[in-house]
């Protein structure tokens, strides 16, 4: 229950193209969807993240859609970069002053000039 | 800016030494401070919650006589390794609850012991 099941393990896409990237839950207490951005060898950085009482949210090239009954959520990066070739990382965090943060098991990016 | 600063960047240890590594909040005060292993292309696995004044609270299967978490102040938090063995070779990354439950990453620390 506590599991974000993240897809697909590796992804290419070539220049100018769009980088689709999928999560899943079954925990219906998480309530902060955050995704994360990882080079090699640094840690994530927030790129965006949305609430489960909205079903998209975009900033610049990112855009994440929920849908909350398919307790499904994911990452569309467009016109995607060569820069964008790294790890991203889904997460869910539960409710509550706990904020802890379940991670997916990652999708290495990589895209091509 | 940075966020978080975690220092050193990488460690090298010999066996059967302990190693401690820092977590630093630079913007704002942090009472939930957490502690983060990755392993070379794996997801980040959480080690434990650190609370400062209090002791930490450790995810199953993390031994916390092993590693020892000290969250003394709002801004600093420390996680020591005790003893370390070769497999604890890894990536350590701290990580701090922000505003709005948003957490932010430090760069990481390698720890390599030989």
């Amino acid at each position: 229950q506590q599991q974000v099941k993240q897809s697909p393990q590796s992804l290419i896409v070539q220049k100018g193209g769009i980088s689709i990237i999928n999560c899943a839950y079954e925990n219906t207490a998480f309530d902060y969807f955050p995704w994360y951005q990882q080079f090699p060898g640094k840690g994530p950085a927030l790129l965006i993240a949305i609430r489960p009482d909205v079903s998209e949210k975009k900033e610049g090239r990112f855009t994440i859609s929920f849908n909350k009954s398919a307790k499904q959520f994911s990452l569309h990066i467009m016109d995607s970069q060569p820069g964008d070739s790294a790890t991203y990382f889904c997460a869910a965090t539960l409710s509550g002053n706990t904020g802890k943060l379940i991670f997916g098991q990652g999708t290495t990016l990589q895209v091509k000039p | 800016g940075a966020v978080v600063s975690q220092h050193p960047s990488r460690v090298i240890c010999k066996s059967g030494t302990s190693v401690k590594i820092e977590c630093r909040s630079l913007d704002f005060q942090a009472t939930t401070m957490f502690w983060y292993r990755q392993f070379p292309k794996q997801s980040l696995m959480l080690m434990a919650t650190s609370n400062e004044g209090s002791k930490a609270t450790y995810e199953q299967g993390v031994e916390k006589d092993k590693f020892l978490i000290n969250h003394a102040s709002l801004t600093l938090s420390t996680l020591t390794v005790t003893s370390a063995h070769p497999e604890d070779s890894s990536f350590y990354i701290c990580g701090i609850r922000g505003p709005g439950n948003t957490i932010y990453f430090g760069e990481g620390s390698w720890l390599t012991v030989v």
